[in-house]
């Protein structure tokens, strides 16, 4: 059983396009999260929700739109796309803060 | 702005040497996380440090927090191929679900038969 699912795995689109990315983790955590890393392997986070509240939205711009339907899924997605959103998205569930478990990303190719 | 340093970048070593990857802040931490990830997977949790001076073994990897919660660092012993990687040291920034995940810039090992 995956722990912590993303799709797509990979993702190529054109400039302006809109897309979405979706996460779902059967952990039971109560917090998930997105992760943004770029080509240097530099981890940074964008958001959290906890319980399918919005706690942290690190300076994302406005086209990033994340959405947690329950608190076992956080999607993410992305309007007018730019070729610097080109990176790896990952999506994590922690409980408590704890080791947080990473999905095994999806790969975003903006062409 | 919290950051964390992570030294070295790069590292290859032969198979059977001893290394050290080091993570530095000026800012303290609640926790300090070590994962590793591999090429096309996402980071993978190696181990918690909690309390200041903390040692933590795992099979050949041995792992410190520094008494003041700024530092850590990850040895490995006799390093095998196997352990060619991405490390990551995270630090955990607030408290519980409010909480984030602050990263150092990884250290990409090459371990060499």
């Amino acid at each position: 059983d995956t722990a912590v699912s993303q799709t797509p795995k990979y993702l190529v689109t054109q400039m302006g396009n809109d897309k979405s990315i979706k996460c779902e983790q059967n952990l039971g955590h109560d917090t998930m999260y997105w992760y943004k890393q770029d080509s240097k392997k530099f981890l940074k986070i964008m958001f959290s929700y906890n319980n399918k509240e919005l706690i942290i939205n690190e300076t994302v711009p406005n086209r990033f739109s994340p959405k947690s339907p329950d608190k076992a899924h956080l999607n993410l997605h992305i309007n007018s796309l730019e070729l610097g959103d080109s990176a790896v998205y990952f999506c994590a569930s922690s409980q408590g803060g704890n080791g947080y478990t990473f999905g095994s990303g999806t790969r975003l190719t903006v062409v | 702005t919290q950051l964390l340093e992570q030294s070295p970048q790069f590292l290859s070593i032969q198979e059977g040497e001893n290394l050290t990857v080091y993570c530095n802040s000026s800012s303290v931490f609640s926790s300090l996380q070590w994962y590793r990830q591999e090429p096309g997977e996402g980071p993978v949790l190696l181990v918690t440090v909690v309390t200041g001076g903390e040692v933590k073994k795992l099979k050949r990897l041995t792992f410190q927090f520094g008494d003041a919660r700024k530092d850590s660092s990850l040895h490995i012993t006799a390093a095998q191929p196997g352990d060619t990687g991405l490390y990551l040291c995270a630090g955990a920034s607030g408290s519980g679900n409010t909480g984030k995940l602050i990263f150092g810039q990884g250290t990409t090992l090459q371990v060499k038969p």
